[in-house]
């Protein structure tokens, strides 16, 4: 069945140190892939995205994600977290050769301790 | 900011009641999306607007329906409101929508509480 799975519901990481969040999708061809970020009481912010090219794309607030297409995964990663990065995190697909509705994962919630 | 707009901000409601929800896309895109937001569902795609005509439907029960009007908003009807429909409504919009992974802005979301 054609799924994206965030592996981790919860994850906690000491400021500054380094983050990697895991996306797996399931789908035929490679989909179109996002990381939406949503912090609370907010809606969805995105940080970065995979069409082609590339597997290894530039976000915004220092995120970055690359592409395997051989595990059919797109994890986001950050050198050094910030108490700001603090969030619900957000993996999404849009299949190729279909409608542009976005397919989410269940998300993984980032703790940042001082 | 994400330039799409979105109201009201919560709503509160009792069961049987019908609600609508409004949704302005930032200026010049096209299609507008409506998505859903529950613990137990998660963030469900619920329908695609493209230029006032449906593009594309998802898990949206037939109590709910939607439309775009000509100045490109769009509304979002709830009805015959059940405490499972008690959830976050996230509206939408990008340029063109054209299954071509167009990217999608999202709005603030409206709070729905079903009592």
């Amino acid at each position: 069945a054609q799924s994206v799975t965030q592996p981790d519901i919860h994850i906690t990481v000491s400021e500054g140190a380094s983050l990697e969040l895991r996306c797996n999708y399931s789908y035929g061809a490679t989909p179109y892939l996002f990381w939406y970020v949503q912090s609370p009481g907010q809606g969805l912010q995105l940080l970065l995205k995979y069409f082609s090219g590339d597997t290894l794309v530039q976000g915004i607030k220092g995120f970055e994600a690359e592409f395997k297409r051989s595990q059919s995964s797109f994890n986001l990663r950050k050198p050094s977290v910030h108490w700001s990065d603090a969030a619900e995190y957000f993996c999404a697909v849009v299949p190729s050769g279909g409608y542009n509705k976005l397919i989410f994962g269940a998300g993984t919630r980032l703790a940042v301790h001082p | 900011d994400s330039g799409v707009t979105q109201t009201p901000k919560h709503l509160i409601t009792a069961t049987g009641q019908r609600v609508t929800l409004r949704c302005s896309p930032r200026s010049g895109d096209l299609s507008v999306y409506w998505y859903q937001q529950s613990l137990d569902q998660g963030l469900q795609f619920l329908i695609q607007y493209y230029n006032g005509e449906e593009r594309a439907k998802g898990n949206i029960l037939e109590r709910f329906s939607a439309q775009q009007f000509p100045d490109l908003h769009s509304e979002l009807n709830l009805s015959s409101l059940e405490l499972g429909d008690s959830a976050l409504y996230f509206c939408a919009s990008s340029l063109d929508g054209a299954g071509n992974g167009d990217t999608q802005y999202f709005g603030p979301g409206t709070r729905l509480t079903v009592l």
